[in-house]
């Protein structure tokens, strides 16, 4: 699986949009871009993901580069609740084996 | 649609001591994913099941670890002669499998051994 680099940490103000850039260069064509968070204390929590398009969903949007080597995580309106480690993750969709790094540390502070 | 369920929350044990470890996957997915996570880093995979299949297995994981689906239904992870170095959070998954796969985790089993 392709490797991913994410800023190591961010801080977002409650009510405003969270953009979670990752950087994916070595991605290859029938790789997804899955992002999961973690919040305290619980087990990964899936978002989203996609392979070409842009995808939203109840959750957020995942913007995804026409070139593939990048995509950002757009929380439209963070709440304190969103506050996670959240995990960029690139592989192939079969036999889905997650590669974690090591994510980026989200605070929402109000 | 209950989740993934894992029992117990919370193990301490010595060290030399076997330990198991039980997840209960959502009813209707036949893909079980074992992952371990220690402080600060994120989760590695260990192992997984599709149906009763081991089909995967770490190359980081030890001969004392082992793990079993029977029937395609719960899992069970094995530690035998524990170590300090195994203290970690034990973390469960299932999915269905497919095209699009998304992984349903559980709460996990911290590992404390003394």
């Amino acid at each position: 699986d392709a490797k991913t680099t994410q800023p190591t940490s961010m801080d977002c103000a409650e009510g405003r949009a969270a953009n979670l850039p990752c950087n994916h260069s070595t991605i290859s064509g029938n790789e997804y871009v899955y992002w999961y968070r973690q919040i305290h204390s619980q087990g990964p929590q899936y978002i989203i993901h996609g392979l070409k398009n842009n995808e939203t969903n109840e959750m957020a949007s995942l913007i995804i580069t026409e070139d593939r080597k990048s995509s950002t995580l757009i929380l439209p309106h963070a709440t304190l609740r969103d506050t996670a480690v959240y995990y960029c993750i690139v592989t192939k969709a079969a036999g889905n084996k997650l590669t974690f790094g090591g994510g980026t540390r989200v605070l929402v502070k109000p | 649609d209950t989740g993934v369920s894992q029992d117990p929350r919370h193990k301490i044990t010595k060290r030399g001591q076997n330990v198991t470890f039980r997840c209960d996957p959502i009813s209707e997915h036949n893909r079980l994913y074992w992952y371990r996570q220690t402080l600060g880093q994120g989760p590695e995979f260990l192992t997984y099941f599709q149906n009763e299949a081991q089909l995967e297995k770490s190359r980081l994981l030890s001969d004392r670890f082992s793990a079993e689906r029977p029937k395609g239904s719960f899992s069970t992870l094995e530690i035998q002669r524990t170590e300090q170095g195994d203290s970690a959070m034990y973390l469960c998954a299932s999915s269905f499998g497919g095209t699009g796969e998304k992984l349903f985790f559980g709460s996990g089993t911290q590992l404390s051994v003394l």
